[in-house]
C-alpha cells in the first residue's frame, strides 16, 4: 500500500531528553513536511523539505531539528530546548506539481513529563 | 496566502447533503482552494481542490463563486463517518511557494442520525 507511515503512534519521554519521530513515505514524493497540532487547534508548520539534503524552517521551528538524507524519510527530532513538546505531530508529503495536495500520516502523539 | 473564514460548527442530517461554506475574499488569482478533513486523532485527509472551475470527485464537490471570494464544499450524502473537522485552505499553487498549507480553525461538522 502506498502511503505515509509515522511511528510510533504514542511516545512518552522524560523532560530534558531528545526524541526522534519517524516519518517514511513510499509515494515517491519530493516534498515532505512536519506539522504540530495542539488540542483543539489547527496545524502549525515546523519544517519542510522540497528535495533531498535541503529543508526550510516553518513557522515554529525553534526547539526542533530535521534531516533529509533519503527521499523516503524525514525524521523530526524534538530537542530539550522545545519548551512545550507535548503535542500531536503530523508528517505529510506532496508530489512535484505546484498545486499537488499534501497527504498526511496518522500522526505521533508525544507526551513529555 | 489568503485567509479563510469558516463557521466554527454545523450539524447535518445523515443521508442529506452537507454544504460547508468558506469565505476567502482576499484570494489572489494564482491561489487554489483546498479542502481537508480531520477525524479525531487521525491525520488530515485531502478531499478536493480547485482554482476557479467547479470540481467533483468520489468524495465531494467544490463550488467556487465566479468572483472566487467564496466556495462551498458539498458532501452529497452525509454519513456518520463524515463527522470531522473540515478545513478550507487557500494557497499559491507553485513549487517555489513550497506547497505549504496554513490551517485555520476549520468547521466542526457533526452528522446526526
Amino acid at each position: 500500500d502506498g502511503g505515509i507511515t509515522q511511528s510510533p503512534k504514542y511516545l512518552f519521554r522524560k523532560e530534558g531528553q531528545n526524541v526522534t519521530l519517524s516519518c517514511e513515505q513510499n509515494l515517491n514524493h519530493d516534498a515532505m513536511y512536519w506539522y504540530r497540532q495542539d488540542p483543539g487547534q489547527g496545524l502549525r508548520l515546523i519544517y519542510y523539505s522540497q528535495i533531498v539534503n535541503d529543508f526550510q524552517k516553518g513557522d515554529i521551528a525553534e526547539g526542533y531539528s530535521v534531516s533529509r538524507e533519503k527521499k523516503e524519510s524525514f525524521p523530526l527530532t524534538v530537542t530539550s530546548a522545545q519548551k512545550n513538546p507535548t503535542a500531536f505531530y503530523l508528517c505529510a508529503s506532496a508530489g512535484g506539481a505546484g498545486n499537488s495536495p499534501l497527504h498526511f500520516g496518522n500522526g505521533t502523539r508525544l507526551t513529555v513529563t | 496566502d489568503a485567509k479563510t473564514t469558516q463557521p466554527p460548527s454545523m450539524d447535518c442530517a445523515e443521508g442529506r447533503a452537507a454544504n460547508l461554506p468558506c469565505n476567502h475574499s482576499t484570494i489572489s488569482g494564482n491561489e487554489y482552494v483546498y479542502w481537508y478533513r480531520q477525524i479525531h486523532s487521525q491525520g488530515p485527509q485531502y478531499i478536493i481542490h480547485g482554482l476557479k472551475n467547479n470540481e467533483t470527485n468520489e468524495m465531494a464537490s467544490l463550488i467556487i463563486t465566479e468572483d472566487r471570494k467564496s466556495s462551498t464544499l458539498i458532501l452529497p450524502h452525509a454519513t456518520l463517518r463524515d463527522t470531522a473537522v473540515y478545513y478550507c485552505i487557500v494557497r499559491v499553487g507553485n513549487k517555489a511557494a513550497g506547497n505549504k498549507l496554513t490551517f485555520g480553525g476549520g468547521t466542526r461538522v457533526l452528522v446526526k442520525p
